[in-house]
């Protein structure tokens, strides 16, 4: 059963753009939802992680939000980097107990200059 | 400050055979997570150790094992290996200790890609 889908599958901007990927989740359980980016040959990496009680979180050109009753997030890049190509993952967990992350099937974006 | 290490970064079994896949976590971090990612799809859970007890695990059969030893590093062991286990295989670190609780952040490592032939 995949608990938190991710949209799109990959999506393509042109530099300066603002690409959005959209993620749902199903288990009210959940309290933390992050963002990982992974490049080719790496570990996905922390970028932006949200709590519930709050609609939107901002840290540099990454935004959050968070819709708890559509029980869906999106992440937003502003002014988009060709840097920025990468694969991003969403995902879902509890913070409290012993932690397993569920994550989205991720989406592939590349950034054009 | 090291990050997650993990060995071998490469491998290659045939069908049947054993592997071990080994993790080091972050300085300070005392929980070792595995997951498997498939190529173009998401890491999937695999286990959680802590205080060298498997504490959670995902849906994977009875061949996929681990181990935390004392100094928090950790062994993944697939037995009976089979073409669907190539994957790359990432560790994960976090603290439980640090914050009282989860601090919700995984730190993971580059992976060990395994490919069954």
């Amino acid at each position: 059963q995949q608990q938190v889908k991710q949209s799109p599958q990959s999506l393509i901007v042109q530099k300066g753009g603002i690409p959005i990927i959209n993620c749902a989740y199903e288990n009210t359980a959940f309290d933390y939802f992050p963002w990982y980016q992974q490049f080719p040959g790496k570990g996905p990496a922390l970028l932006i992680a949200i709590r519930p009680d709050v609609s939107e979180k901002k840290e540099g050109r990454f935004t959050i939000s968070f819709n708890k009753s559509a029980k869906q997030f999106s992440l937003h890049i502003m002014d988009s980097q060709p840097g920025d190509s990468a694969t991003y993952f969403c995902a879902a967990s509890t913070i409290w107990g012993y932690q397993k992350v569920t994550f989205g099937t991720g989406t592939k974006l590349q950034v054009i200059p | 400050d090291a990050g997650v290490t993990q060995s071998p970064t490469h491998l290659i079994k045939t069908r049947g055979q054993q592997v071990t896949l080994r993790c080091s976590p972050k300085s300070g971090h005392d929980t070792v997570s595995w997951y498997q990612q498939a190529l173009g799809q998401g890491p999937q859970f695999i286990f959680q150790y802590y205080e060298e007890e498997e504490r959670q695990r995902g849906n994977f059969p009875d061949r996929f094992s681990g181990h935390q030893f004392p100094n928090y590093s950790s062994e993944l062991n697939v037995n009976a290996l089979l073409l669907g286990d190539s994957a790359l295989y990432l560790c994960a670190s976090s603290s439980k200790r640090l914050a009282g609780g989860n601090t919700g952040e995984l730190f993971f490592g580059e992976g060990s890609r395994l490919t069954v032939l």
